[in-house]
């Protein structure tokens, strides 16, 4: 079974840019959570889709956004981008809602790099 | 609020010695505990969890117990291998209707030949 893909890899932008970053579940997987990994933050939540809807949300301005697809593809938005959105952004699948028993399959990442 | 704390790395050991990660919490409620392992330009992957305490998880012989009356959630392997270089993560997530993960912030494990 393939595991969930992330794409692109790598992009560069500039400050002020708004870039889409795109992710494919597992397959038969319902929910995909995004995370933004930083050196000085570590791993933080952005938010998570189930079924098209946004089920939860982290602690970020309304510049990210993300939305979710009826065949469970998501994709993130960041607008207006600024210096510290510099980052590896990580979307993970599950089978359900996440929750204590839904383990979350993770993708590669993308790497950002805002110059 | 969550929080999950871990030592700070870099971790270094020789092949075959005795690793230990710590990891404490703080939590409302009974939170769920997980263990990822992050490989140089991969994403995380699930490593162990424990869903209660007393709860112990293990997988490839690693092994970590949910402490409750500590609120720690120590990682363990009793020899480890060159392949076990990577970055380790501590986790917990809500047991409530809503989750929102928390993780530590990493510790990086180098182990030599």
């Amino acid at each position: 079974k393939a595991g969930v893909t992330q794409t692109p890899r790598y992009l560069i932008k500039t400050r002020g840019q708004q870039v889409t970053l795109s992710c494919s579940p597992i397959s038969g997987h319902r929910s995909v959570s995004w995370y933004q990994q930083t050196p000085g933050q570590g791993l933080q939540f952005l938010f998570e889709y189930f079924s098209e809807t946004q089920r939860n949300k982290g602690n970020f301005p309304g510049r990210f956004s993300g939305r979710q697809f009826s065949n469970s593809r998501s994709e993130m938005n960041v607008s207006t981008l600024e210096l510290g959105d510099s980052a590896l952004y990580l979307c993970a699948s599950s089978l359900g809602q996440g929750g204590s028993y839904n383990e979350q399959f993770f993708g590669p990442g993308t790497r950002l790099t805002v110059l | 609020g969550n929080s999950v704390t871990q030592m700070e790395g870099p971790v270094t050991l020789s092949e075959e010695a005795f690793l230990t990660i710590n990891c404490t919490y703080t939590a409302t409620g009974y939170p769920s505990l997980f263990w990822y392992v992050q490989y140089p330009g991969e994403g995380l992957q699930l490593l162990l969890k424990a869903t209660k305490a007393d709860d112990k998880g293990s997988n490839k012989g690693f092994e970590a117990t949910y402490r409750k009356e500590t609120t720690s959630f120590h990682l363990e392997k009793g020899s480890v291998q060159v392949s076990d270089s990577a970055v380790y993560f501590c986790a917990l997530s809500d047991s409530g209707g809503s989750y929102i993960p928390t993780f530590g912030r990493g510790t990086s494990l180098i182990v030599h030949p």
